[in-house]
């Protein structure tokens, strides 16, 4: 069971704006930079936001991240359907002396 | 351009072990940490263990601590992960991952992923 709680869905038409929430507790998002992942079917993650709201070259300016106290977003403007896949939250926790992801939302573009 | 690439998945029986493999290329490898997550078929990601690149710590999720042992080789430029003990639920696909500092956990490169079944 995650320590990150993320909707477990998420849609929009495309050019759409969208947003995924992440729900922490002091203990990582309160604490430490949050990361962002991108899983299309059938393949392994990528990285869209590090630290909260970097993004790594390469990951177009239509993805955002910020945060506030305890909880985080993604947010994806402009959606296209290549965009459609699954998004994940993560964080280190100092309490579990780990790193952990969200529980993960699937985004589909209608 | 940098790559990883896992090997060593396959079935193995519960109690038994698996020792999974991955060889990276296109950076220098000592300079960074690196990872294993794994995720259980139609679930979401699960970090499994780290390991820096400097000073060689090393961290353990719950699930796994005491069964697993992660570890590096900068002369072949491989890290391994060692599964002992295994269980039904620690079927999965495991990714290598590479952080983006010698200590960091955003991971900025993945392998392609080697699957693990457990089962008798």
């Amino acid at each position: 069971q995650s320590v990150l709680t993320q909707p477990p869905s998420a849609s929009g038409t495309p050019g759409q704006r969208v947003t995924i929430s992440c729900s922490g507790s002091s203990s990582n998002i309160g604490s430490n930079t949050v990361d962002w992942y991108q899983q299309l079917p059938g393949t392994a993650p990528k990285l869209l936001i590090y630290a909260d709201n970097q993004r790594p070259s390469g990951v177009p300016d239509r993805f955002s991240g910020s945060k506030s106290g305890t909880s985080a977003s993604l947010a994806i403007s402009g959606l296209q359907s290549e965009d459609e896949a699954d998004y994940y939250c993560a964080a280190w926790d100092d309490s579990l002396n780990g790193y952990v992801f969200g529980t993960g939302t699937k985004v589909t573009v209608l | 351009e940098e790559q990883l690439l896992e090997s060593g998945g396959g079935l193995a029986q519960p109690g038994g072990s698996l020792r999974l493999s991955c060889a990276a290329s296109g950076f220098i490898f000592s300079s960074y940490a690196m990872s294993w997550v794994r995720q259980a078929p139609g679930k979401g990601l699960e970090w499994v263990s780290s390991i820096n690149g400097r000073d060689y710590k090393t961290y353990y999720a719950d699930s796994v601590k005491g069964r697993f042992t992660i570890s590096r080789d900068h002369s072949k430029n491989t890290v391994f992960l060692q599964m002992k003990s295994l269980r039904h639920e620690d079927t999965a696909i495991y990714y290598c991952a590479k952080g983006i500092t010698m200590t960091g956990v955003a991971y900025d490169y993945w392998g392609q992923g080697t699957l693990v079944t457990v089962s008798s």
